[in-house]
């Protein structure tokens, strides 16, 4: 079946710091790879994603590049903002999974000025 | 404005009481599912629909029924709630059933079963 693991949190950064959150998946078949971001009391929105293998996805700052070799999708900033503090979710979708997202646990970024 | 509605947004009830959280979407998006978040497990999927009258199983359905009579609805139903139902439910939706599609999320209800 499809897994995602991701770093355990909490993670806390002073503002200006590089941020890397790591991903691994494993998958049957061929993944699309997300980031979500849920803010506090907030749903999740979209952050980036990478449909096929070497894709980088990007927003707002923040990259992944899906690498199929090593099964990875690592989130990384090169400067991060006390905006920027949230939990960030990993997630995969594979067509013969009913296109559900399988998450990771989640992992909690704390940014301080 | 596009988005995805939950009603309601907090609710506590009694083991064993009937009810209904209601979602709905103005995207006219064809797949919408049902998550429920617990701390140090992420979010799992509950049931989701890829059309009208379409609906399947997610990883988690025991307790839980859903329904699709109309595109933009997509209610959860708990006919016979117990404590370990107590958790943060999503509704979530997107254009098509694909792989690539962003999912759109409601704000989430806050679910209690005492």
């Amino acid at each position: 079946g499809n897994s995602v693991t991701q770093m355990e949190g909490p993670v806390t950064l002073s503002e200006e710091a590089f941020l890397t959150i790591n991903c691994t998946y494993t998958a049957t078949g061929y993944p699309s790879l997300f980031w979500y971001v849920q803010y506090p009391g907030e749903g999740l929105q979209l952050l980036l994603k990478a449909t096929k293998a070497d894709d980088k996805g990007s927003n707002k700052g923040f990259e992944a590049t899906y690498r199929k070799e090593t099964t990875s999708f690592h989130l990384e900033k090169g400067s991060v903002q006390v905006s920027d503090s949230a939990v960030y979710f990993c997630a995969l979708t594979t067509p013969n999974s009913g296109y559900a997202l399988n998450f990771g646990k989640g992992t909690s970024l704390l940014v301080t000025p | 404005e596009a988005q995805v509605t939950q009603n309601p947004r907090y609710l506590i009830t009694v083991t064993g009481k009937k009810l209904t959280v209601t979602c709905s979407q103005n995207m006219n998006h064809e797949y919408m599912s049902w998550y429920r978040q617990d701390p140090g497990l992420g979010l799992r999927q509950i049931y989701y629909s890829m059309n009208v009258e379409v609906t399947d199983k997610g990883d988690v359905p025991e307790g839980y029924k859903v329904s699709r009579k109309e595109k933009r609805n997509f209610p959860l139903i708990l006919e016979s709630p117990s404590p370990n139902q107590t958790s943060l439910y999503f509704c979530a939706s997107s254009s098509t059933w694909g792989d690539h599609d962003e999912q759109y999320f409601g704000p989430g209800t806050r679910l209690t079963v005492t």
